[in-house]
């Protein structure tokens, strides 16, 4: 069975700072996808970023980055330029092609001003 | 497009009575999921459907749950009769096999339900 792990429970980051959410994963599949989702306090699951495991390129979606390694199965996140408002739980997520989502336990971002 | 849309967006219930969530998918979307979230067992799939049909309800608790999608639009989660341990966030979630976001799923904002 598929498992993804965050080993951080929480994580703190100064304001304009750079920050980096660690993700481990275990499949013995070859094609899958990797996501990372943010939940704020509102509780809606908001999709930051994607990545297809054929594509080496890492993803990028504005001051949202990956460093996805297939051979050791790491999808750590990085967000540059940390701001007020992107402090939440983030959620690290694992699917096969047409399945369910597989989620991580999720780290507290806090954001200090 | 709108979004995934959930109603309610709160539910409070006595045990023993009967719970209906529902689910609108966005327009065009093949795939519907089903989750729960709760502070011990994080988020869980409940069960999912493919072009209406069920593909996997492995996560459904117990035979007190039953989920139906009788067409493109519309899904619903029951729960009869309701327990406490049913108190939870129940999501909804949709994606599509084709185009630029493949199998990226969008959740809606979610179903707090208590039940006391």
């Amino acid at each position: 069975a598929q498992t993804v792990t965050q080993s951080q429970p929480e994580m703190s980051v100064q304001e304009a700072e750079t920050v980096t959410l660690s993700c481990t994963y275990d499949t013995s599949e070859s094609d899958y996808y990797l996501f990372w989702y943010k939940q704020p306090p509102s509780r809606q699951m908001i999709l930051v970023i994607r990545q297809e495991a054929y594509k080496q390129q890492n993803a990028t979606e504005n001051r949202f980055s990956v460093n996805f390694q297939k051979a050791a199965k790491s999808f750590s996140l990085k967000i540059s330029d940390s701001q007020l408002g992107d402090a939440a739980m983030y959620f690290c997520a694992y699917s096969r092609r047409g399945n369910k989502l597989v989620f991580g336990a999720g780290t507290i971002l806090r954001v200090k001003s | 497009d709108a979004g995934v849309i959930q109603s309610p967006r709160h539910e409070v219930t006595e045990m023993g009575q009967e719970v209906t969530l529902r689910c609108k998918p966005i327009s065009g979307h093949d795939y519907l999921f089903w989750y729960r979230q709760t502070m011990m067992r994080g988020l869980e799939l409940l069960i999912y459907f493919n072009n209406n049909v069920p593909i996997d309800d492995s996560g459904m608790p117990e035979d007190r749950f039953s989920a139906k999608m009788p067409n493109a639009s519309f899904s619903t989660l029951k729960i009869q009769p309701s327990e406490p341990r049913d108190s939870a966030v129940y999501f909804c979630a949709s994606s599509s096999w084709t185009g630029v976001d493949t199998d990226t799923q969008y959740f809606g904002p979610g179903t707090r339900l208590t039940v006391l």
